[in-house]
């Protein structure tokens, strides 16, 4: 089955900096990547996806990169602020109509003002 | 905007109890799951139900675990005989595409 790996599984910048999470996936079948935010104690929301014939997704200060060949794919935050606080998890999942990604282990991201 | 609601936010139960947590998915959504998430972990898959049938099933979800889409709105998980391992955050999701989750349930097994 497929296996995603995150790094780091902490992450600590102050306000203002960009912050990078990184995952890897194990199958080549893979073609959608969500990743989700989830702030202590609530759902995860997903916050930019993107799909295996796209290289580069942004939309304002998120943006997430792709690599196929390499299997990895990345999440850019700029201009972090002490609200993007929260644990962020990538996913990837197999095509079809039933998506079920399989999550990575998460990032904790905290903001310091 | 629509939303995945859950219930109850929180069930405490005793171990070898049965619980049976709720879910209402959008209205138009054909695809549901449930997930689990043990404090400070990853979310994990459970199962996936679409057509009033389980499409997928994760080693998780063994014996004890059931799905029921009882009437045209629910969507239930039913733990038959719970663990103290059982203790996690239960999170219902549904999709037609994207995947919204709901708020989920924190179930303490004692």
């Amino acid at each position: 089955g497929e296996n995603v790996e995150q790094h780091p599984s902490t992450l600590s910048v102050q306000e203002g900096d960009s912050a990078v999470i990184k995952c890897t996936y194990s199958d080549s079948a893979s073609n959608y990547f969500p990743w989700y935010k989830q702030e202590l104690g609530k759902r995860p929301q997903l916050i930019i996806d993107i799909r295996s014939n796209v290289g580069e997704k942004k939309d304002q200060r998120i943006a997430v990169t792709l690599n196929k060949t390499a299997k990895h794919f990345s999440l850019h935050i700029t201009e972090t602020q002490p609200e993007d606080s929260a644990v962020y998890f990538c996913a990837a999942s197999r095509p079809g109509g039933s998506y079920i990604p399989t999550f990575g282990r998460g990032t904790s991201l905290i903001v310091h003002p | 905007e629509p939303e995945v609601t859950q219930t109850p936010s929180h069930q405490v139960t005793q171990m070898g109890q049965e619980v049976i947590l709720r879910c209402v998915p959008i209205s138009n959504h054909l695809y549901f799951y449930w997930y689990r998430q043990i404090l400070g972990q990853k979310v994990e898959f459970l199962v996936s139900f679409y057509n009033n049938e389980i499409s997928e099933k994760s080693e998780i979800f063994d014996d004890q675990f059931s799905v029921e889409r009882p009437d045209g709105s629910n969507f239930t998980l039913k733990i038959r005989s719970t663990k103290l391992e059982d203790s996690a955050m239960y999170f219902c999701a549904s999709s037609a595409g994207e995947k919204f989750f709901g708020p989920g349930t924190r179930l303490t097994v004692l």
